[in-house]
């Protein structure tokens, strides 16, 4: 089993909808959590780290639950320029390795 | 402020070659961070060094890669001798260490293709 599990897409929804990714992870001990953004052939840039319960950014909402060990990423009022892959990625402590999931596709059509 | 940067950008070499990869992380990141992502796959883990020291190496495939860091400043990884099944992008990243505040930066990859 993958220690970090993503539905891999793809997503593909119009512009102004809300959309909803899951991501669950199997270490318990893990302390923080990650959503990074990637485009195509480009390197991973972090979108929004989860250290608690969740944060908001803007249109977009984190969500942490350690009791069903996953994690959320909610994009409401979505523009074309959200199209790209979303990691999921923990990391157990800090100045450690990063454990990334595949990937959600997301693709905004006009 | 410079960002991560990674050379070469691609590189297509033949099964048995030698290829060296170089990463120069954000002036004063300690800690420096090679990955891969082989095609289809996640990114996966390979080391991390802090300054000059490896201080994890559990994702490294096997003795055919070597990553070193001299001086704690830039970071090699060479694979000798490549096999087809090392064709992927290899990311590096670093971070100053800031705890639980830590976030770690991405170069822009390198694209290898053993052929």
């Amino acid at each position: 089993r993958k220690e970090v599990e993503q539905d891999p897409g793809p997503f593909n929804v119009p512009e102004g909808a809300t959309v909803a990714f899951n991501c669950t992870y199997s270490n318990s001990a893990s302390q923080s959590f990650f959503w990074y953004r990637q485009d195509c052939r480009k390197e991973p840039k972090l979108l929004m780290s989860v250290y608690s319960s969740g944060n908001e950014d803007g249109r977009f909402t984190a969500q942490l639950n350690r009791a069903s060990q996953y994690i959320s990423l909610l994009i409401r009022d979505s523009k074309l320029s959200d199209s790209a892959t979303y990691l999921c990625a923990e990391r157990y402590s800090s100045a450690s390795k990063i454990i990334f999931g595949s990937g959600t596709r997301l693709s905004i059509r006009p | 402020e410079a960002g991560v940067t990674q050379f070469p950008s691609h590189s297509v070499i033949e099964k048995g070659q030698t290829v060296t990869l170089r990463c120069d992380p954000i002036s004063g990141h300690d800690n420096l961070y090679w990955y891969r992502r082989v095609m289809g796959k996640e990114i996966k883990f390979l080391l991390h060094f802090v300054k000059e020291s490896k201080q994890d190496e559990s994702g490294m495939p096997n003795n055919r890669f070597l990553a070193e860091r001299t001086g704690g400043t830039y970071s090699t990884l060479k694979v000798q001798p490549a096999e087809l099944e090392d064709s992927g992008v290899y990311f590096c990243a670093s971070s100053q260490d800031l705890g639980a505040m830590e976030t770690q930066y991405f170069g822009p990859g390198t694209r290898l293709l053993v052929l």
